[in-house]
């Protein structure tokens, strides 16, 4: 079956500059997570959405990073005011409940 | 706080050695555990879970990992590596399908 995915899959952008980073995940899956992926950090939590319930967003790390979980279903994670320090590989994952979480492929962000 | 340490970062190895990689977690409650792996250019894969029962887990790819609840160790192991096994590898862990924690990686480069 088809798994998460994600897009773009490479995003240029120029510091300053706002991004929007798409989450598609398995059909189902209740749960929803977002990590990064960086040299100096390894993998990183960002923010979990699980149904209905208010997003944990302990993970994220400024208030330039936001989320949204439209429908139950796809998800935007959005970066604001773009920084060098910002260029990683974003990640999401979904799961069904208690169950293994399943990753996207990245979007491998660039940060001029 | 809760954290998953790996010791090896890069390991080489030959073809038909056998693999061990070390993985030690802190958590409080009832954690599961969980290796991932993402060969060269690919997304992260599960290669095998620990949630309960026989703390001996097998999973894909000939990989197996044990549990010591005793040592917080959950160890992944491989009889006889193949070059095709070339990839880095992440141990996790997390609570009741809340978010992973990831250790720091270990890169390992298996030569033909």
């Amino acid at each position: 079956g088809a798994g998460v995915s994600q897009s773009p899959s490479n995003k240029v952008t120029e510091k300053g500059k706002d991004v929007e980073l798409r989450c598609d995940p398995i059909s189902g899956h209740t749960a929803l997570y977002w990590y990064r992926q960086s040299l100096g950090q390894g993998l990183e939590f960002l923010i979990y959405f699980q149904g209905n319930s208010a997003p944990d967003k302990s993970g994220l790390p400024s208030d330039r990073f936001s989320a949204e979980r439209t429908g139950g279903s796809v998800s935007t994670l959005t970066i604001q005011r773009t920084q060098q320090e910002d260029s990683a590989v974003y990640l999401c994952a979904s799961r069904r409940v208690q169950e293994t979480q399943y990753f996207g492929p990245g979007t491998r962000l660039l940060v001029l | 706080a809760q954290s998953v340490s790996q010791h090896n970062h890069h390991v080489i190895l030959s073809e038909a050695a056998s693999l061990e990689l070390g993985c030690n977690y802190s958590y409080g409650g009832t954690v599961n555990l969980f290796w991932y792996v993402q060969y060269p250019g690919q997304h992260l894969q599960l290669l095998l879970k620990y949630f309960s029962g026989d703390p001996l887990v097998k999973g894909i790819k000939g990989f197996e990992a044990e549990f010591i609840k005793s040592k917080f160790s959950f160890n992944l192991r491989k009889p006889s590596v193949q070059w095709s096994d070339t990839a880095e590898y992440f141990c996790a862990a997390n609570n009741a399908g809340n978010m992973l924690t990831f250790g720091g990686g270990t890169r390992l480069m298996v030569k033909p």
